[in-house]
C-alpha cells in the first residue's frame, strides 16, 4: 500500500496570508489527524477527522481549521498567518482513530516571513 | 501542553551498546506508543503497548509500561548507526483519546 502523502512538502508565505495543506491517507484508513511540530513547543495535536467529521480538537486558535472529504483525504487551512506558525505540519492516518497506530506522512515545512 | 516528559533529552552511545529512554505521563491512558523521527521527517511507529500490558518486544526493541507510576521505558539493544534519531512517546488519553507527545529523546549512535 502507498503511504501517507502530504503536499506541498515546502511552503513559504508572508504574514497575513492563508495556506492550505493537503494529506492523502493510506487506502482504507478513515481517520486523519494533524500535528504541528516546532522546536519550542514540540509535537502538538491539532485535530482529528473521521468519516468527514471532526472528532477531536487540540488547543489551537480558530485560525487553524480542517476538513475531510468522502475519500478520506484531508486538508488543513491556516488563515492570517503569523510568524509563530512556521513549523513542520504532519498528518497521520489510522484505521480507527487516535488510540490506533498512526502512520505519518513526511510533513509540510511551512515558513512564514 | 504536552502530557509526556522524556528522559534523557539526549543520549550518545557507541554502536553495539544498549540505549534506554524513559517517558512519564500525567493522566490515565488507553495505550502508549513509541515513534522514531529521523532529522525533521515524518514519524515512524515503533511499538504500541496497551494499558493492561506490562512489557512488549519487537525485534531489538523492548518497551515496559508501569501504569501505577505513569511511566514507560524503551530499550534498544545492540544499537546501530541507523538507530540515530529522535524518539518520542505518545499517550492516547482515556477520557478523550487525544494523542499527546513527549518532548523526545535524541539518540546518537557513534560508529
Amino acid at each position: 500500500k502507498a503511504g501517507v502523502t502530504q503536499t506541498p512538502r515546502y511552503l513559504i508565505k508572508t504574514r497575513g496570508q492563508q495556506v492550505t495543506l493537503s494529506c492523502s491517507p493510506i487506502s482504507g484508513h478513515r481517520s486523519v489527524s494533524w500535528y504541528q511540530q516546532t522546536p519550542g513547543q514540540g509535537l502538538q495535536f491539532l485535530f482529528e477527522y473521521f468519516s468527514e467529521t471532526q472528532r477531536n480538537k487540540g488547543n489551537f486558535p480558530g485560525r487553524f481549521s480542517g476538513r475531510q472529504f468522502s475519500n478520506s483525504r484531508s486538508e488543513m487551512n491556516v488563515s492570517t498567518l503569523e510568524l509563530g506558525d512556521s513549523a513542520l505540519y504532519l498528518c497521520a492516518s489510522s484505521l480507527m482513530g487516535l488510540s490506533d497506530t498512526q502512520y505519518f506522512g513526511p510533513g509540510t515545512r511551512l515558513t512564514v516571513l | 501542553s504536552q502530557q509526556g516528559e522524556e528522559d534523557p533529552q539526549a543520549l550518545s552511545i557507541q554502536e553495539g551498546e544498549n540505549a534506554t529512554m524513559n517517558c512519564s505521563y500525567k493522566t490515565s491512558i488507553n495505550n502508549l506508543q513509541w515513534y522514531r523521527q529521523n532529522s525533521g521527517r515524518g514519524l515512524v511507529h515503533l511499538i504500541l503497548i496497551r494499558s493492561n500490558e506490562r512489557e512488549k518486544h519487537s525485534g531489538r526493541l523492548r518497551v515496559t509500561l508501569d501504569t501505577s507510576k505513569k511511566s514507560s521505558s524503551l530499550l534498544i539493544t545492540a544499537s546501530r548507526a541507523a538507530d540515530t534519531a529522535s524518539y518520542f512517546c505518545a499517550t492516547s488519553r482515556s477520557n478523550d483519546y487525544k494523542l499527546s507527545f513527549g518532548a523526545g529523546t535524541t539518540v546518537t549512535v557513534r560508529a
